[in-house]
Protein backbone atom coordinates (compact mmCIF):
# COMPACT_ATOMS: atom_id res chain seq x y z
CA UNK A 1 0.00 0.00 0.00
CA UNK A 2 1.12 3.49 -0.97
CA UNK A 3 0.80 5.54 2.49
CA UNK A 4 2.83 8.74 4.17
CA UNK A 5 2.82 8.91 7.65
CA UNK A 6 3.44 12.21 9.45
CA UNK A 7 3.52 11.06 13.42
CA UNK A 8 2.98 14.84 14.92
CA UNK A 9 0.09 16.67 14.72
CA UNK A 10 1.54 19.86 16.36
CA UNK A 11 5.33 20.44 16.90
CA UNK A 12 6.28 23.73 18.58
CA UNK A 13 10.11 24.90 19.27
CA UNK A 14 11.41 27.69 20.26
CA UNK A 15 13.18 30.66 17.80
CA UNK A 16 16.51 29.39 16.88
CA UNK A 17 15.67 25.90 17.45
CA UNK A 18 16.38 23.09 15.42
CA UNK A 19 13.44 21.92 13.85
CA UNK A 20 12.46 18.38 12.36
CA UNK A 21 9.29 17.26 10.97
CA UNK A 22 9.04 13.55 10.51
CA UNK A 23 7.52 11.74 7.50
CA UNK A 24 7.73 8.31 6.58
CA UNK A 25 6.37 6.49 3.56
CA UNK A 26 5.51 3.27 2.29
CA UNK A 27 5.92 2.27 -1.29
CA UNK A 28 7.28 -0.44 -3.55
CA UNK A 29 9.92 0.89 -6.00
CA UNK A 30 11.70 4.37 -5.95
CA UNK A 31 9.62 6.97 -4.63
CA UNK A 32 9.55 10.41 -5.44
CA UNK A 33 8.64 12.62 -2.35
CA UNK A 34 7.23 16.54 -1.57
CA UNK A 35 7.18 18.76 1.38
CA UNK A 36 4.18 21.31 0.79
CA UNK A 37 3.95 23.91 3.39
CA UNK A 38 0.38 26.26 4.35
CA UNK A 39 1.23 29.51 5.97
CA UNK A 40 -1.82 30.90 7.65
CA UNK A 41 -3.98 32.97 5.17
CA UNK A 42 -1.63 31.98 1.70
CA UNK A 43 -2.43 29.08 -0.80
CA UNK A 44 -1.01 25.10 0.20
CA UNK A 45 2.29 25.66 -1.99
CA UNK A 46 5.47 23.34 -2.84
CA UNK A 47 8.11 23.64 -0.83
CA UNK A 48 10.67 20.83 -2.15
CA UNK A 49 10.70 17.94 -3.77
CA UNK A 50 13.47 15.65 -3.08
CA UNK A 51 14.34 15.15 -6.73
CA UNK A 52 15.51 18.34 -6.35
CA UNK A 53 18.05 18.36 -3.87
CA UNK A 54 17.97 21.56 -2.67
CA UNK A 55 17.36 23.84 0.32
CA UNK A 56 14.43 26.11 0.28
CA UNK A 57 13.90 28.76 2.93
CA UNK A 58 16.92 26.76 4.82
CA UNK A 59 14.52 24.02 4.97
CA UNK A 60 16.81 20.73 3.58
CA UNK A 61 14.85 16.72 3.35
CA UNK A 62 16.67 13.77 2.87
CA UNK A 63 15.64 10.40 1.40
CA UNK A 64 16.58 7.78 3.46
CA UNK A 65 15.46 4.56 1.70
CA UNK A 66 16.43 2.51 4.47
CA UNK A 67 14.51 3.86 7.18
CA UNK A 68 11.44 5.09 4.66
CA UNK A 69 11.75 8.72 5.72
CA UNK A 70 12.21 11.92 4.38
CA UNK A 71 12.33 14.02 7.25
CA UNK A 72 12.29 17.80 6.87
CA UNK A 73 15.10 19.92 8.94
CA UNK A 74 15.93 23.24 9.46
CA UNK A 75 18.84 24.33 11.64
CA UNK A 76 17.76 27.17 13.10
CA UNK A 77 13.84 28.27 13.40
CA UNK A 78 12.26 31.28 12.81
CA UNK A 79 8.82 32.62 13.53
CA UNK A 80 7.95 32.94 9.86
CA UNK A 81 8.04 29.32 9.68
CA UNK A 82 4.94 28.45 11.47
CA UNK A 83 2.43 27.01 9.21
CA UNK A 84 0.97 23.57 8.13
CA UNK A 85 3.61 21.21 6.37
CA UNK A 86 2.76 17.87 4.88
CA UNK A 87 4.50 15.48 3.34
CA UNK A 88 3.55 13.99 0.17
CA UNK A 89 4.38 11.09 -2.47
CA UNK A 90 3.97 10.71 -5.87
CA UNK A 91 1.55 7.79 -6.35
CA UNK A 92 2.68 4.92 -8.74
CA UNK A 93 0.06 6.14 -11.61
CA UNK A 94 1.75 8.92 -11.57
CA UNK A 95 -1.25 11.04 -11.68
CA UNK A 96 -1.92 11.63 -7.68
CA UNK A 97 -0.06 12.56 -4.98
CA UNK A 98 -0.40 11.21 -2.00
CA UNK A 99 -0.12 13.53 1.25
CA UNK A 100 0.19 12.70 4.82
CA UNK A 101 -2.00 14.09 7.79
CA UNK A 102 -0.16 17.49 8.07
CA UNK A 103 2.34 18.45 10.76
CA UNK A 104 1.75 21.62 12.48
CA UNK A 105 4.80 24.34 13.77
CA UNK A 106 4.77 26.32 15.95
CA UNK A 107 7.68 28.78 16.47
CA UNK A 108 7.71 30.49 19.90
CA UNK A 109 9.47 33.38 20.14
CA UNK B 1 0.80 32.76 -16.28
CA UNK B 2 -1.20 30.23 -15.18
CA UNK B 3 -3.87 30.56 -12.16
CA UNK B 4 -6.27 28.64 -10.56
CA UNK B 5 -9.84 30.12 -8.93
CA UNK B 6 -12.41 28.32 -6.63
CA UNK B 7 -15.90 29.56 -5.56
CA UNK B 8 -17.41 30.61 -3.32
CA UNK B 9 -14.89 30.61 -0.96
CA UNK B 10 -17.52 30.10 2.09
CA UNK B 11 -20.48 28.32 2.15
CA UNK B 12 -22.77 27.39 4.63
CA UNK B 13 -25.79 24.69 3.94
CA UNK B 14 -28.47 23.06 5.51
CA UNK B 15 -28.38 19.21 5.94
CA UNK B 16 -29.46 17.41 2.81
CA UNK B 17 -29.22 20.28 0.38
CA UNK B 18 -27.18 20.00 -2.87
CA UNK B 19 -23.99 20.80 -3.62
CA UNK B 20 -21.83 22.70 -6.50
CA UNK B 21 -18.32 23.73 -6.05
CA UNK B 22 -16.81 25.15 -9.27
CA UNK B 23 -13.10 25.12 -9.81
CA UNK B 24 -11.43 26.41 -12.76
CA UNK B 25 -7.92 26.84 -14.27
CA UNK B 26 -6.64 29.85 -16.96
CA UNK B 27 -3.66 29.79 -18.94
CA UNK B 28 -2.71 26.47 -19.11
CA UNK B 29 -4.55 23.69 -21.30
CA UNK B 30 -5.16 19.98 -20.91
CA UNK B 31 -4.34 20.12 -17.13
CA UNK B 32 -4.82 17.11 -14.29
CA UNK B 33 -7.50 18.50 -11.67
CA UNK B 34 -7.57 17.39 -8.24
CA UNK B 35 -10.50 17.88 -5.56
CA UNK B 36 -9.67 17.56 -1.76
CA UNK B 37 -10.85 18.17 1.58
CA UNK B 38 -9.22 19.05 4.74
CA UNK B 39 -10.69 18.18 7.52
CA UNK B 40 -9.37 19.34 10.85
CA UNK B 41 -7.19 17.18 12.62
CA UNK B 42 -7.60 14.59 9.35
CA UNK B 43 -5.19 16.13 6.97
CA UNK B 44 -5.08 16.51 3.27
CA UNK B 45 -7.71 13.44 1.54
CA UNK B 46 -7.87 13.34 -2.24
CA UNK B 47 -11.39 12.93 -3.32
CA UNK B 48 -11.12 12.80 -7.33
CA UNK B 49 -8.61 13.54 -9.75
CA UNK B 50 -9.31 13.71 -13.70
CA UNK B 51 -6.80 13.47 -16.04
CA UNK B 52 -8.95 14.96 -18.86
CA UNK B 53 -12.25 15.63 -20.15
CA UNK B 54 -15.00 13.61 -18.54
CA UNK B 55 -12.35 11.43 -16.84
CA UNK B 56 -12.79 11.14 -13.28
CA UNK B 57 -11.47 9.02 -10.98
CA UNK B 58 -12.71 8.55 -7.41
CA UNK B 59 -10.68 7.77 -4.40
CA UNK B 60 -12.77 7.24 -1.62
CA UNK B 61 -16.45 6.50 -1.66
CA UNK B 62 -18.78 8.78 -0.01
CA UNK B 63 -21.88 11.40 -1.14
CA UNK B 64 -19.62 13.42 -3.06
CA UNK B 65 -19.63 12.97 -7.34
CA UNK B 66 -17.00 15.26 -9.66
CA UNK B 67 -17.34 16.21 -12.93
CA UNK B 68 -14.74 17.97 -15.94
CA UNK B 69 -17.68 19.48 -18.51
CA UNK B 70 -14.69 21.48 -19.75
CA UNK B 71 -10.80 21.11 -19.94
CA UNK B 72 -10.41 23.81 -17.73
CA UNK B 73 -13.33 23.04 -15.14
CA UNK B 74 -13.57 20.76 -12.15
CA UNK B 75 -17.17 20.45 -10.59
CA UNK B 76 -17.74 18.91 -7.35
CA UNK B 77 -20.94 18.02 -6.23
CA UNK B 78 -23.61 16.27 -4.13
CA UNK B 79 -27.27 15.85 -3.94
CA UNK B 80 -27.86 15.45 -0.38
CA UNK B 81 -25.61 17.39 2.17
CA UNK B 82 -24.41 15.24 5.36
CA UNK B 83 -22.94 17.07 8.20
CA UNK B 84 -19.67 15.17 7.88
CA UNK B 85 -19.02 16.88 4.43
CA UNK B 86 -18.21 20.02 6.64
CA UNK B 87 -14.63 20.95 5.51
CA UNK B 88 -12.18 22.89 3.59
CA UNK B 89 -12.27 21.52 -0.14
CA UNK B 90 -8.87 22.48 -2.28
CA UNK B 91 -8.92 22.30 -5.74
CA UNK B 92 -5.17 21.36 -7.51
CA UNK B 93 -4.03 21.20 -10.73
CA UNK B 94 -0.61 20.06 -12.36
CA UNK B 95 0.38 20.08 -15.52
CA UNK B 96 1.60 16.58 -16.40
CA UNK B 97 2.42 13.11 -14.19
CA UNK B 98 4.65 13.75 -11.33
CA UNK B 99 4.56 17.03 -11.71
CA UNK B 100 4.24 19.99 -8.59
CA UNK B 101 0.12 20.31 -7.89
CA UNK B 102 -0.15 24.34 -7.45
CA UNK B 103 -3.48 25.05 -5.49
CA UNK B 104 -6.58 27.16 -5.14
CA UNK B 105 -7.97 29.30 -2.37
CA UNK B 106 -10.32 26.62 -1.35
CA UNK B 107 -13.91 26.49 -0.38
CA UNK B 108 -15.07 26.43 3.29
CA UNK B 109 -18.37 24.43 3.52
CA UNK B 110 -20.19 24.58 6.63
CA UNK B 111 -23.27 21.92 7.44
CA UNK B 112 -25.93 22.77 9.58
Amino acid sequence: AQRVTQPEKLLSVFKGAPVELKCNYSYSGSPELFWYVQYSRQRLQLLLRHISRESIKGFTADLNKGETSFHLKKPFAQEEDSAMYYCALLGSSASKIIFGSGTRLSIRP
Amino acid sequence: SQTIHQWPATLVQPVGSPLSLECTVEGTSNPNLYWYRQAAGRGLQLLFYSIGIDQISSEVPQNLSASRPQDRQFILSSKKLLLSDSGFYLCAWNPGMGDTQYFGPGTRLTVL
